[in-house]
């Protein structure tokens, strides 16, 4: 299964909202992780299951969607949120990740 | 907390296996709890899942890796192991060694996500 997100890299302001699209190629339900990368450091599980919000993850932090269509949002952006987010299918195996969507402050 | 920690070569030749361990601490491989995983990311690029294991059932591959891959795991020792055979300058990448936990989703099924990762070790693979 083929994941694909947009925008590739984004510029936002601290305190903007910020949201990310991922698209599947085919349906995966709600199977579906977002995880956040700041350079040099292993992946940090932010979202299971579409939208389920994991322990210690703050809630500006949300996820929505179904089927192929997803959304991660950052409401209110802060500069420790500066990072290359992922989102993931755990569908099917292999369980593959879309290319990153790196996220920068203006 | 759980804490995972790779260890290997950092350097391995062409045409080589290449061969890494991670430990486990605060949770037992032996668990049919959780799953343990792989993932490998080259300088500057996205995540590529390599494979899993979960105690008492035949490890997954990915389909494009897998007549190069083998994992296992060491219950005496907490530790599973990474093995990829015919190593090319593709293959080099840092290396992630994670937990994959489950939980039920209301309508049938387990959501499956990494929710603990090693802090990943860089393989080159170069002559």
């Amino acid at each position: 299964i083929q994941m694909t997100q947009s925008p590739s890299s984004l510029s936002a302001s601290v305190g903007d909202r910020v949201t990310i699209t991922c698209r599947a190629s085919q349906r995966i339900d709600d199977y579906l992780n977002w995880y956040q990368q700041t350079p040099g450091k292993a992946p940090k599980l932010l979202i299971y299951g579409a939208s389920r919000l994991e322990r210690g993850v703050p809630s500006r932090f949300s996820g929505s969607g179904s089927v192929t269509a997803f959304t991660l949002t950052i409401n209110s952006l802060q500069p420790e949120d500066i990072a290359t987010y992922y989102c993931q299918q755990s569908y099917t195996l292999p369980y593959t990740f879309g290319q990153g969507t790196n996220l920068e402050i203006k | 907390q759980v804490q995972l920690q790779e260890s290997g070569p950092g350097l391995v030749k062409p045409s080589q296996t290449l061969s890494l361990t991670c430990a486990v601490s605060g949770g037992s491989i032996s668990s049919a709890n959780w799953f343990w995983s792989w993932i490998r990311q080259p300088a500057g690029k996205g995540l590529e899942w390599i494979g899993r294991f979960r105690s008492s059932q035949t490890p997954s591959y990915n389909p494009s890796l897998r007549s190069r891959v083998t994992i296992s795991m060491d219950t005496s020792t907490n530790q599973f192991s990474l093995e990829l055979s015919s190593v090319t300058a593709a293959d080099t990448a840092v290396y992630y060694c994670a937990r994959e936990s489950l939980e039920a989703r209301d309508n049938g099924g387990y959501y499956d996500f990494s929710d603990f990762w090693g802090q990943g070790i860089l393989v080159t693979v170069s002559s």
